[in-house]
């Protein structure tokens, strides 16, 4: 059974940094490409940065990019978000999503609970 | 880049079909045939119900079906039942690696 578990969310003040991680199982991690998509409460999904299997393909939104970093570590099968810069308007939960594919955006087949970031002062 | 455009909502009764449109450009929907759809219940995470545009992964009632025409994707529910009652996104696949969701829509079962 795949397993998503994000953690590291909270309560950041404007300006300041927090790191996301996401601990897969339950398949070959480094056959996959991975996703960060976030959801304000209450309103749609937005696609926040995607990673390939081998990290050669990175890409970001344009309301994060300079700002956010998204790495993996396939020994640890772990995906991560470095996030500076932070603003009130990522304010969001954070869902980590394995792809289909391991190389492109195909569809995210598996999704995390997710782990909620406020940025607030 | 711009989220694909869904109606804000859509109802219909049990038994019935409904359609929901999912309006891209030339940048994403026209240009990949990685078009998904996903469902999402109020405080769940969303499960994927078609990818590729119109493929339905193991354990998804083939009462989901999509298609795509153009710029545009839909999402096809037949034979309406209450459990269907939820949000639904689309999102295609816009180039370089990125990724574009819709708004969403909200589905209700009269």
């Amino acid at each position: 059974e795949v397993q998503l578990v994000e953690s590291g969310g909270g309560l950041v003040q404007p300006g300041r940094s927090l790191r996301l991680s996401c601990t897969a199982s339950g398949f070959t991690f480094d056959n996959y490409a991975m996703h960060w998509v976030r959801q304000v409460p209450g309103k749609g999904l937005e696609w926040v940065s995607g990673i390939s299997w081998n990290s050669n393909n990175i890409a970001y939104a344009g309301s994060v990019k300079g700002r956010f970093t998204i790495s993996r570590d396939n020994a640890k099968n772990s995906l991560y978000l470095q996030m500076n810069s932070l603003g009130t308007e990522d304010t969001a939960l954070y869902y980590c999503g394995k792809d289909r594919s391991g190389a492109w955006l195909d569809a995210i087949d598996n999704w995390g609970q997710g782990t909620m970031v406020t940025v607030s002062s | 880049q711009s989220a694909l455009t869904q109606p804000r909502s859509v109802s219909g009764s049990p038994g019935q079909s409904v359609t929901i449109s999912c309006t891209g450009t030339s940048s994403d929907v026209a240009n990949y045939n990685y078009v998904s759809w996903y469902q999402q219940y109020a405080g769940k995470a969303p499960k994927l119900m078609i990818h590729d545009v119109s493929k339905r992964p193991s354990g998804v009632p083939d009462r989901f079906s999509g298609s795509k025409s153009g710029n545009t994707a839909s999402l096809t529910i037949s034979g309406l039942q209450a459990e269907d009652e939820a949000d639904y996104y689309c999102c295609s696949y816009a180039g370089n690696f990125r990724g574009v969701f819709g708004g969403g829509t909200r589905l209700t079962v009269l």
